[in-house]
């Protein structure tokens, strides 16, 4: 399938450790976020999100964290996988998505 | 496969020519939005429909570019006098909002190449 992730940040990490992706985004006024993954030759898959109005919230092996003060978001992935092997976007108030960063699980 | 489905997967054109995507949503879904990706971008939003009333366009979007949603059901994008900027993979997605969140669901997207 076609590559989502040229030119894109990448972070290579080895199966089974924790990943961190990290996004910062530039409008304060944003109280909704959220974290998709994409695999090549894929539309954006949801996989967690975030009101302004909470600092941290998990899910099934994901927890965001938001930090309002500098504008920034991570994504921590527990346990990485191949699976997890993607580009992982940020979006704020649903239609804003950030450029992406390609997550590569290595063996 | 999320329940959105894109028609069709690959559209090759030449300069010039016009060219219409659809978009069926998932059937419960009152929201669909387009977007358009390049390699190595996020994607980015052109517009976006609640029912069938368009409520937001971007201001990026060229007036060769127009959406409908006739019914508020499928919907169509048309590009009128392609360029070859114009390619790109547009992705459709769909969704309900609700107070817990608003997830969209994203077809597997129009790659189109124009010549």
């Amino acid at each position: 399938g076609e590559s989502v992730g040229l030119h894109l940040p990448t972070l290579s990490v080895q199966e089974g450790d924790n990943s961190i992706i990290n996004c910062a985004y530039s409008n304060s006024a944003s109280d909704y976020f959220i974290w998709y993954k994409q695999e090549s030759g894929k539309g954006p898959q949801f996989i967690i999100d975030i009101r302004s109005n909470m600092d941290i919230r998990q899910g099934q092996r994901v927890t965001v964290l938001l930090n309002k003060t500098v504008k920034h978001l991570s994504l921590q992935i527990a346990a990485t996988q191949p699976g997890d092997s993607a580009v992982y976007f940020c979006a704020e108030n649903t239609v804003s998505f950030g450029t992406g960063t390609q997550l590569k699980v290595e063996l | 496969d999320t329940g959105v489905s894109q028609n069709p997967r690959h559209k090759i054109t030449k300069r010039g020519q016009n060219v219409t995507f659809r978009c069926d949503p998932i059937s419960e879904h009152n929201r669909l939005y387009w977007y358009r990706q390049t390699l190595g971008q996020g994607p980015e939003f052109l517009t976006y429909f609640q029912n069938e009333a368009q409520l937001e366009k971007s201001r990026l979007l060229s007036d060769r570019f127009s959406a409908e949603r006739p019914k508020g059901s499928f919907s169509t994008l048309e590009i009128q006098r392609t360029e070859q900027g114009d390619s790109a993979m547009y992705l459709c997605a769909s969704s309900l909002p609700t107070d817990r969140g608003n997830e969209q669901f994203f077809g597997p997207g129009t790659r189109l190449t124009v010549l």
